[in-house]
């Protein structure tokens, strides 16, 4: 669990301000999508999910919003806490099949 | 406390050894599942289980087998013939059988001596 992570995408921003993290999916005709946070060592902890005939979904500091037309799924997390940290990954699910994941962003939250 | 529960922590093989990776779970979910998980990369399917005394293999079962006896255990074996069996082991479930909202749990390293 230690090892997760290695080489991947780094976003580094200041406590307090504002995160998005992105994520290109691969299938248009894929109909729902979600978001997991992993701190290291640990399972992967349920942010947010959302489904094709939606654009934007809220949640506790968190909004995903999907754009179909360029595949791409955002995570946008307010006012980013040092408990924020983790590695952030995306799914997604294409015609009822298994969730296809993503390798994810690694969040740094400096304070 | 309901949750998904994964034992060992972590977990030393041998060469040639078999091993078995314990998953629990009292939220009384239908489906679990196996993931494998490599540094910087996407968890990948191992097997999963839909319902007690059925279970389908994943994109790498090659390897691998599991049970599925009780609705709340899905344990999973690392057998000699998978050669690289070194990662982090994650078992999830979800209420149906969707493929949705995966609950997972704290995971198991495995490493080989």
């Amino acid at each position: 669990g230690e090892s997760v992570g290695l080489h991947l995408p780094t976003l580094s921003v200041q406590e307090g301000d504002n995160s998005i993290i992105n994520c290109a999916y691969s299938n248009s005709a894929s109909d729902y999508f979600i978001w997991y946070k992993q701190e290291s060592g640990k399972g992967p902890q349920f942010i947010i999910d959302i489904r094709s005939n939606m654009d934007k979904r809220q949640g506790q500091r968190v909004t995903v919003l999907l754009n179909k037309t360029v595949k791409h799924l955002s995570l946008q997390i307010a006012a980013t806490q040092p408990g924020d940290s983790a590695v952030y990954f995306c799914a997604e699910r294409y015609a009822g099949n298994m969730l296809t994941f993503g390798g994810g962003t690694r969040l740094m939250v400096k304070p | 406390d309901g949750g998904i529960t994964q034992s060992p922590k972590y977990l030393f093989r041998k060469e040639g050894q078999n091993v078995t990776l314990s998953c629990e779970q009292n939220l009384n979910h239908d489906a679990m599942y196996w993931y494998r998980q490599d540094p910087g990369q996407g968890l990948r399917l191992i097997y999963y289980s839909q319902i007690v005394n059925d279970f389908q293999k994943g994109d790498i079962a090659e390897g691998y087998s599991v049970s599925r006896e009780k609705k709340e255990s899905f344990p999973l074996t690392v057998t000699s013939a998978q050669k690289n069996p070194t990662a982090f082991y994650l078992c999830a479930s979800t209420p149906d059988r969707g493929h949705e909202k995966l609950f997972f749990g704290s995971g198991t390293q495995l490493s080989v001596l």
